[in-house]
């Protein structure tokens, strides 16, 4: 069981480039987040997507796009990177969180710098 | 605004020590308090969790103690082990229709010395 597989795992870009990183869940999950991790910010939702073919915006949704067309699969685009959007970047998924205790379970990260 | 403020940042222990780390938040229609483990280069992991209809849970060498009235909760490692070295996250979600967000403290950063 792979869990959360998270792609590629280290990318540096330069500002205004574009990428897409890619989440990959084998739990059959319906809910998947994207969160990025700052040096003293803890974790920040992003997007969010409580099943295939539905997205929502989360905390910091800015500079960000995501689309979720397979059950398995959560997409995290950056169409024009700026420096701010150097981070390290964790996608999560779980079952329903309405039914309490569902952890969510992350992937290892992906460490994005941008020049 | 912050909703869940976590303290302290680091916390460096002896072996065998007692490992406090305090978190406490505002929005009273929260309802489940989970407490993540994150080691360097891995993705947080879940350590424990509560509800606010009890006071306090137990598993191994790790309990949660909740104060509802306060609106604050804490988590205790109990004899700690230097393989306790890690980052904790406590974070905070409200059940409710709508709502599927986890909202995470900043983090405390565990070190356990031998």
């Amino acid at each position: 069981n792979a869990g959360v597989t998270q792609t590629p795992k280290f990318r540096v870009l330069k500002t205004g480039q574009s990428m897409t990183l890619l989440c990959a869940q084998d739990m059959n999950h319906e809910y998947m987040y994207w969160y990025r991790q700052d040096p003293g910010m803890g974790l920040r939702l992003i997007h969010y997507s409580v099943g295939e073919g539905t997205t929502a915006k989360g905390e910091v949704p800015d500079g960000y796009n995501v689309s979720r067309l397979k059950k398995q699969n959560f997409l995290l685009g950056l169409e024009s990177a700026a420096p701010s959007q150097t981070s390290v970047y964790f996608c999560a998924s779980s079952y329903s969180q309405r039914l309490l205790g569902q952890p969510q379970h992350f992937g290892d990260g992906t460490r994005l710098s941008i020049l | 605004q912050q909703q869940v403020k976590q303290s302290p940042q680091s916390l460096i222990v002896q072996k065998g020590g007692i490992s406090i780390i305090n978190c406490a938040y505002e929005n009273t229609a929260f309802d489940y308090f989970p407490w993540y483990q994150q080691f360097p280069g891995k993705g947080p992991a879940l350590l424990i969790a509560i509800r606010p209809d009890v006071s306090e849970k137990k598993e191994g060498r790790f309990t949660i103690s909740f104060n509802k009235s306060a609106k604050q909760f804490s988590l205790h490692i109990m004899d700690s082990q230097p393989g306790d070295s890690a980052t904790y996250f406590c974070a905070a979600a409200y059940s409710g229709a709508g709502s599927y967000q986890l909202t995470f403290g900043k983090g405390t950063k565990l070190s356990v010395i031998p």
